[in-house]
């Protein structure tokens, strides 16, 4: 069964600070992967996707890349806002299965 | 472009009641999921569409919840009886197909007393 793990659990960072969010999974044989973020009561906003045979993806400040052979996914925030400050969430589809990472929760403090 | 909606937003009911929430994905999409998502945990997944036709529901508890989507667009999931375990938001998401990115819906958050 696949496992996808965010660590940390919690992170503060300084604003305008550069910072990285990381997702493992234990199964390399996934169709693609995905990045949300979610504020506090709500829904889950969708940030980036990655497919299996792309290695990265950007949308502004934000980066993603993918390592299929090593069970790892980046997400790679440049000059951090307060506005920034939300939980981010991995998810992963492998057949028609979805599997959710617990996120990490980001503070950028002013 | 309209995003996905869902109603109630909140709802509060008594252990043993029953509850239904209602979805309507983007227009377009083929593909409804239903996720469960207990505070602190990430989003786990309960049934999802093709369409009308479910695709997997291996993690919908089948004695007591129950998920429809009669004519390929919107759906509904029905929880009869419910249990204290039951709390949590509910997302809906949508995506136009297999694979693609989903978009979720803000979700509704019940309390079972």
């Amino acid at each position: 069964k696949q496992e996808v793990t965010q660590i940390p659990a919690a992170l503060s960072v300084p604003e305008g600070e550069n910072l990285v969010l990381n997702c493992s999974f234990t199964d390399s044989a996934i169709y693609n992967l995905q990045w949300f973020r979610q504020d506090p009561g709500k829904g889950l906003t969708s940030l980036l996707l990655i497919q299996s045979s792309q290695r990265e993806q950007t949308s502004g400040r934000l980066n993603a890349s993918l390592d299929k052979s090593s069970g790892r996914s980046t997400l790679y925030i440049a000059a951090s806002q307060p506005g920034d400050s939300a939980t981010y969430l991995c998810a992963l589809s492998s057949g028609n299965q979805f599997y959710f990472g617990t996120g990490t929760s980001l503070t950028v403090i002013p | 472009e309209a995003g996905v909606a869902q109603s109630p937003r909140y709802k509060i009911i008594e252990k043993r009641q029953s509850v239904a929430f209602w979805c309507n994905p983007i227009s377009g999409h083929a593909t409804l999921y239903w996720y469960q998502q207990i505070l602190g945990q990430g989003p786990k997944l309960l049934i999802q569409f093709q369409n009308n036709g479910v695709v997997d529901d291996s993690q919908l508890p089948k004695d007591r919840f129950s998920a429809e989507r009669l004519k390929g667009v919107d759906s509904t999931l029905k929880i009869q009886p419910a249990k204290l375990e039951d709390s949590a938001v509910y997302l809906c998401a949508s995506s136009q197909g297999l694979g693609a990115a989903q978009y979720f819906g803000p979700g509704t958050r019940l309390t079972v007393t």
